[in-house]
C-alpha cells in the first residue's frame, strides 16, 4: 500500500494553461503539506493544513490555491501557469501538527513542465 | 533566524570509502534533528533523527550524532555501497515549530 500517492507524476502543459495536482494518504495522519523542489534540489514548504485547516501559507504566489476536502487529501490548483512554476512538487504528511519530532512521509513528487 | 547549513555537493567516493557529510544549525533552544534521503526520481524519506543532544541517531549503517557544542548534526556511515547514491537532506523544525528547513542537500555518487 503507497502511503502517500500523488498524481499524475509528470504534467507537461503550456503557458498560461490551470492544472491540479492531487495528494492522498492513508497513515491517518492529521497534518499534510506542499513542497515545491527547484532544479538545484532545494526544498521550499508552500503550505500545510491541519485537521482541514490552512496553517502555513508561506510567500506563495495567489495563482497556487489548495484544498483538502477532508484529512487525507491535499491538492494544489495551479493558475495561468508561468515558466517559473516548473520544479518537482512534493506532497506529505505528519501525525503532528508541530513536526518538532515527528518524522514526515513524502510522496513520490510531481514533475512539472511548464512550455 | 533557525538555518541549517550543508556541506555542498556532489560528494564522489568509491565503494567501500568512509562517508562524512557536514550539517550545523542555528536555532532557538534545542531542537530535535532529521536527515532525509532521497533517491532517485523519488520523494525524501527519513533516514535518521536524535530528539536531545549527545543521541545518536542510526539507520541503514549511517549515523549522525547531535552536538550541541558545536551545533552539528554530522552524518557519517563507514563504509557506502553504490545504493547509497542520493541526495541527503539534514533538517529542524523552526522555532515555531509549524516547519521543519530543511538544509540545501548533498548529492552522493559512489562509484563501484
Amino acid at each position: 500500500d503507497t502511503a502517500v500517492s500523488q498524481t499524475p507524476k509528470y504534467l507537461v502543459t503550456q503557458m498560461g494553461n490551470d492544472k491540479s495536482i492531487k495528494c492522498e494518504q492513508n497513515l491517518g495522519h492529521d497534518t499534510m503539506y506542499w513542497y515545491k523542489q527547484d532544479s538545484k534540489k532545494f526544498l521550499k514548504i508552500m503550505f500545510s493544513y491541519n485537521n482541514k485547516e490552512l496553517i502555513i501559507n508561506e510567500t506563495v504566489p495567489n495563482r497556487f490555491s489548495p484544498k483538502s476536502p477532508d484529512k487525507a487529501h491535499l491538492n494544489l490548483h495551479i493558475n495561468s501557469l508561468e515558466l517559473g512554476d516548473s520544479a518537482v512538487y512534493f506532497c506529505a504528511s505528519s501525525q503532528e501538527s508541530l513536526p518538532s519530532t515527528d518524522t514526515q512521509y513524502f510522496g513520490p513528487g510531481t514533475r512539472l513542465t511548464v512550455l | 533566524g533557525d538555518s541549517v547549513t550543508q556541506m555542498e555537493g556532489p560528494v564522489t567516493l568509491s565503494e567501500e570509502a568512509f562517508l562524512t557529510i557536514n550539517c550545523t544549525y542555528t536555532a532557538t533552544g534545542y531542537p530535535s534533528l532529521f536527515w532525509y534521503v532521497q533517491y532517485p526520481g523519488e520523494g525524501l524519506q527519513l533516514l535518521l533523527k536524535a530528539t536531545k543532544a549527545d543521541d545518536k541517531g542510526s539507520n541503514k549503517g549511517f549515523e549522525a550524532t547531535y552536538r550541541k557544542e558545536t551545533t552539528s548534526f554530522h552524518l557519517e556511515k563507514g563504509s557506502v555501497q553504490v545504493s547509497d547514491s542520493a541526495v541527503y537532506f539534514c533538517a529542524l523544525p523552526d522555532t515555531g515549530g509549524f516547519k521543519t528547513i530543511f538544509g540545501a542537500g548533498t548529492r552522493l555518487f559512489v562509484k563501484a
